[in-house]
């Protein structure tokens, strides 16, 4: 079945400790979306990428950082975790033109 | 400023009671109003998209509607497993990314 994937599901990372969250998709979606959603709060934009055009929102902290290599995957880039970033980060994906998002199961990141 | 409000935040229901949740937006130049349900630990899963007022989707026990204002997801004689995070996002102009609700946390107590 085609789907978004995130991993892991699960991150565990200390204070100031780097941390990657990957994201694939095999639904051949040129735009990808990374989402912040902390408990009972609506999903936050973070980025996105038309393509290979990158998309920052202007209110997405510096430590926040994105790669996409390639259509099928994406990366969430956290260079300095804070205890503040502790959430769930959804990757969605969609078709340029097309309204409609898909979204993966997330990733839990704790910081410790 | 577009913005999305969803109320209630939280509804608890009992089995076979049936009820609404509501979607109100201010934006300009709607392209969409969509519906997704969340349960806890994962991401939101798609329901429905709505493009014009008096537009009406069903699926199962789900019907949501539109108007110029709001969105109504109407749920007829809920199941437990339908307790869920409900979320509205709404699309403006252009290609910009969805805007979401805080969405409205449905209990179904059997």
């Amino acid at each position: 079945d085609a789907m978004v994937i995130q991993n892991p599901r699960y991150q565990v990372t200390q204070f100031g400790k780097p941390v990657t969250l990957s994201c694939s998709q095999t639904l051949n979606h040129n735009v990808m979306y990374w989402y912040q959603q902390k408990s009972s709060q609506a999903p936050k934009l973070l980025f996105h990428y038309y393509d290979k055009d990158f998309n920052n929102e202007a209110d997405t902290p510096d430590n926040f950082q994105s790669r996409r290599p390639n259509t099928s995957f994406c990366f969430l880039d956290i260079r300095s975790p804070g205890l503040g970033d502790a959430a769930m980060y959804l990757c969605a994906t969609s078709l340029i033109g097309s309204r409609e998002q898909f979204f993966g199961p997330g990733t839990r990141l704790t910081v410790l | 400023e577009d913005q999305v409000t969803q109320s209630p935040e939280a509804l608890r229901l009992q089995e076979g009671e049936s009820s609404s949740l509501n979607c109100s937006y201010t934006v300009s130049g709607l392209r969409g109003l969509f519906w997704y349900r969340q349960d806890p630990g994962k991401g939101p899963e798609f329901l429905f998209t709505l493009y014009s007022a008096g537009e009406e989707k069903e699926k199962e026990r789900l019907k949501a509607t539109l108007t110029k204002k709001e969105s109504f997801l109407h749920i007829t004689a809920p199941k437990p497993e339908d307790s869920a995070t409900y979320l509205c996002a709404v699309r403006v102009l252009g290609n910009t990314p969805l805007v979401f609700g805080k969405g409205t946390r449905l209990s179904v107590i059997a």
